[in-house]
């Protein structure tokens, strides 16, 4: 099973602030098979990202995606208020399919 | 467009059953694959399984293999979660949601498990 570990637990921002998560696999993550994802309070996940690095349909620009192998990065270069939320990475190279465990985002 | 439609909120005792339910339409529902994922409260997501309602192909999670059965009925785009006999440790939101990469998800059944 791939374990994948998100880093930090809580990142702490303002407005206008750029966001980097990380998102660290055990085993490679063949063909980039890697998603983000995006849940509110109340709200079922969002895709945002899959592929690694293509932003799913109606995601801002702002949100981009990257890494390979072990190591990806979701990174939202200007975070906007509704951004606030709790951040999931997945993978689906291999199954079981995992989750991260969550980053989430709050206003500092 | 796009909508998977779950089954409403249900609140049972230990030891009963329970089976709820996730609706596909606006695609062709027997060409993805249908994920199930749990969230206990105030946690993560957990992946537990996926069916392909084309030929009902199901892989579970070794977590949750043995614990849920997993089914779908392509004549009507429905698919299914089901347990025979709930846990109190069963309490949570199950979500179900589109192929590999979950581009849709269903709006969550709160299943609370309480005596």
């Amino acid at each position: 099973e791939i374990v994948l570990t998100q880093s930090p637990g809580t990142l702490s921002l303002s407005p206008g602030e750029r966001a980097t998560l990380s998102c660290r696999a055990s085993q490679s993550v063949s063909s980039n098979y890697l998603v983000w994802y995006q849940q509110k309070p109340g709200q079922a996940p969002r895709l945002l990202i899959y592929g690694a690095s293509s932003r799913a349909t109606g995601i801002p620009d702002r949100f981009s995606g990257s890494g390979s192998g072990t190591d990806f990065t979701l990174t939202i270069s200007r975070v906007e208020p509704e951004d606030f939320a709790v951040y999931y990475c997945q993978q689906y190279s291999s199954s079981p399919r995992t989750f991260g465990q969550g980053t989430k985002v709050e206003i500092k | 467009e796009v909508q998977l439609v779950q089954s409403g909120p249900e609140v049972k005792k230990p030891g009963e059953s329970l089976k709820i339910s996730c609706k596909g339409s606006g695609y062709s529902f027997t060409t993805y694959w249908i994920a199930w994922v749990r969230q206990m409260p105030g946690k993560g997501l957990e992946w537990m399984g996926i069916i392909y309602p084309g030929d009902s192909d199901i892989r579970y999670s070794p977590s949750f293999q043995g614990q849920v059965t997993i089914s779908a009925d392509k004549s009507i785009s429905t698919a299914y979660l089901q347990w025979s006999s709930l846990k109190a440790s069963d309490t949570a939101m199950y979500y179900c949601a589109r192929h590999f990469n979950l581009d849709y998800w269903g709006q969550g059944t709160l299943v609370t498990v309480s005596s």
